[in-house]
């Protein structure tokens, strides 16, 4: 079946522009996961959604990040004025319920800031 | 100290060596523990959870001590497809989140 997807694959944008990163998790799945790796660095926590309760938001960096699960299923993860420090590849993962389920990951957005 | 603490390695091995990670977490309370591998460039997938009692699959055996926090994977007869990074992860018990070690970056040599 049909894995998590995400778009754009590549984004690269200058500084202080915002970018909009979209993350269609796997059918029936109820917990939705966004990751920041940077290069050689491990997974770094940043948002979850868990079914119709109120996300958590404790990964996230700063008040330029945000994101929006709509009707359970898509995500979209926005960062607003762009640094490049931001530059990381964006991974989002999906489970079928939340807590220690297996995470299945899309492929990610490799972002680059100029 | 960060939750999570791996070896990132790299581990250069020939074909056919055993070799074993470690991982270290610091949150007593944490309930669940897995073995995730990343290839490069690629995204994370489950190789498998880390039971109590210990669990093997196949030429992977994962080890559990609760009392020294720390998570084990050992790998023998390696290949050359065992070539990765292996990411340890833990379930906090109290945020219910899943915490990434930094990986150990294993390479099998022909």
């Amino acid at each position: 079946g049909a894995g998590v997807s995400q778009s754009p694959s590549n984004k690269v944008t200058e500084k202080g522009k915002d970018v909009e990163l979209r993350c269609d998790p796997i059918s029936g799945h109820t917990a939705l996961y966004w990751y920041r790796q940077s290069l050689g660095q491990g997974l770094e926590f940043l948002i979850y959604f868990q079914g119709n309760s109120a996300p958590d938001k404790s990964g996230l960096p700063s008040d330029r990040f945000s994101a929006e699960r709509t009707g359970g299923s898509v995500s979209t993860l926005t960062i607003q004025r762009t640094q490049q420090e931001d530059s990381a590849v964006y991974l989002c993962a999906s489970s079928l319920g939340g807590g220690g389920q297996t995470q299945y990951f899309g492929p990610g957005t490799r972002l680059l800031v100029l | 100290r960060k939750e999570v603490e791996q070896d990132p390695g790299p581990f250069n091995v020939p074909e056919g060596a055993t070799v074993a990670f470690n991982c270290t977490y610091s949150n007593s309370a944490s309930q669940s523990f897995f073995w995730y591998r990343q290839d490069c460039r690629k995204e994370p997938k489950l190789l498998m959870s880390v039971y109590s009692s210990g669990n093997e699959d196949g030429r992977f055996t994962a080890q559990l001590n609760r009392a020294s926090q720390y998570i084990s994977l050992l790998i023998r007869d390696s290949k050359l497809s065992d070539s990765a990074t292996y990411l340890c992860v833990v379930l906090s018990g109290s945020a219910r989140q899943l915490t990434f070690g930094s990986g150990t970056q294993l390479t099998v040599l022909p």
